[in-house]
């Protein structure tokens, strides 16, 4: 059974960091691209970022180009999101998910998501 | 940027009745060399997660009932629930994959 668990979500003052973690099992995480999606409080969805199973290709949104880095341990089964220079408008529930093989994907696997709240 | 607008909002519909949710995108999802359009559908309930339900447009995945249904080709895109289930009242996401990955605003489905 395939199964995304998303930790490191929390309060942070703006301007603070976190480091959010996805802990990947049921399935081989290496073969599969993993992505970042968010959802502000009573909004929509909104993808976040990319890695393809090999971590040659990295994809952000604009909004956080330069402040958000994502990276995986295929080793440890791991996905991880570095979210620096918080910004109120990055408070949002993420959900880590499962992409593809390809460059681009559905998700077809999600987790139940990790709060971030970004306030002073 | 491909950006999607989804139409209605919301809709209210009587149980057994037809939902109809569409989704137009700025530019066109179908990728010659395939012939397949970049495009998902996902359902979302309150404090769930997203739930893939269609992929390729049209292409249901594993253990969605068949009375969802995806159609359209190009920039035009619709998402049918045949027969509204109480179960299915949730918000309904398109998403496109063509390029970086962008999903429409959202459908709120409800019992009428």
């Amino acid at each position: 059974e395939v199964q995304l668990v998303e930790s490191g979500g929390g309060l942070v003052k703006p301007g603070g960091s976190l480091r959010l973690s996805c802990a990947a099992s049921g399935f081989i995480f290496s073969d599969y691209a993993m992505d970042w999606v968010r959802q502000a409080p009573g909004k929509g969805l909104e993808w976040v970022s990319s890695i393809s199973g090999t971590s040659t290709s990295i994809y952000y949104t604009d909004s956080v180009k330069g402040r958000f880095t994502i990276s995986r341990d295929n080793a440890k089964n791991s996905l991880f999101l570095q979210m620096n220079s918080l910004r109120a408008e990055d408070t949002a529930v993420y959900y880590c998910a499962r992409g593809g093989s390809g460059s681009y994907s559905w998700q077809d696997y999600w987790g139940q998501g990790t709060l971030v709240t970004v306030s002073s | 940027d491909i950006v999607l607008t989804q139409s209605p909002d919301s809709l209210a519909v009587s149980l057994g009745e037809r939902a109809t949710i569409n989704c137009k995108s700025s530019q066109s999802l179908l990728y010659s060399s395939n012939n397949k359009n970049y495009l998902a559908w996902y359902q979302q309930k309150p404090g769930q997660p997203p739930r893939l339900l269609i992929y390729w447009a049209s292409t249901r995945e594993s253990g969605v009932p068949d009375r969802f249904s995806g159609s359209g080709s190009g920039t035009d895109f619709t998402l049918t629930i045949s027969s509204l289930q109480a179960e299915d009242v949730a918000v309904y996401y398109c998403q496109q994959f063509y390029t970086t990955l962008f999903f429409g605003g959202g459908t709120k489905v409800e019992i009428k």
